[in-house]
């Protein structure tokens, strides 16, 4: 079946690690997103990519890093600069980075501080 | 730039009543509006989206929303609900930049 998969689903980091959460699609999407989701708020867009080897930032981009190697893949790495990063994190993508256009979700990853 | 409220955070209803799920939306230029789904744990689905044309469209699992330019809404109904439509729910907007915006969510609880 056709989807996004995000991995893992549970996250333990430790103060000063980095750690990276894995998002793959098999849906041929050229737009690929990241969000974070922290209780009782709304998504809040992180990182974005409309093409392979090309993305930008979103409105909280500050402490984490991505990458667009391949179309199908786009990691994110919440890194130790991040000073809050526990929340839900979700991946999506689009056919393409059009404002119509349905975005589809993965089912999140939950990143914990300990 | 735009932006998205949702106007209520909780609405508990009992099973089999009318819903009414309220989004109001703010943006300069022409927009799409979304509402999606979040079942616990999990990403969010698609209910229904407007793009143009008839301002009442119509989703899945029974939901229908109608776009009311004048009042910069975009709110959400189901005649009758079910235990299974316990959920968030958000109202997104996307204008010209491509970028979609999402309000605060709403938590929708059926009670039986």
């Amino acid at each position: 079946d056709g989807g996004i998969t995000q991995s893992p689903k549970y996250l333990f980091r430790k103060e000063g690690q980095n750690v990276t959460l894995s998002c793959e699609q098999n849906l041929n999407h050229d737009a690929m997103y990241w969000y974070r989701q922290d209780p009782g708020q709304g998504l809040r867009l992180i990182y974005y990519s409309q093409i392979v080897n090309d993305f930008q930032k979103g409105d909280i981009a500050e402490g984490y890093s991505v990458s667009r190697e391949k179309k199908e893949s786009f990691p994110l790495t919440v890194t130790s600069a991040q000073k809050n990063p526990t929340a839900f994190y979700l991946c999506a993508s689009s056919i393409a980075d059009n404002p119509g256009n349905t975005i589809y979700f993965g089912e999140g990853s939950w990143l914990t501080v300990v | 730039a735009q932006s998205v409220t949702q106007l209520d955070s909780q609405v508990p209803v009992f099973e089999e009543a009318p819903v009414e799920l309220r989004c109001n939306y703010s943006s300069s230029v022409s927009v799409y509006l979304f509402w999606y789904v979040q079942y616990p744990n999990q990403g969010l689905q698609l209910l229904l989206k407007y793009l143009s044309g008839s301002t009442l469209v119509k989703g899945i699992n029974g939901f229908e929303a109608e776009f009311n330019k004048s009042q910069t809404s975009f709110h959400l109904r189901k005649p009758s609900v079910h235990i299974s439509d316990t959920a968030e729910y958000f109202c997104a907007v996307s204008d010209g930049a491509g970028k979609s915006t999402f309000g605060d969510g709403t938590t929708l609880t059926v009670k039986p």
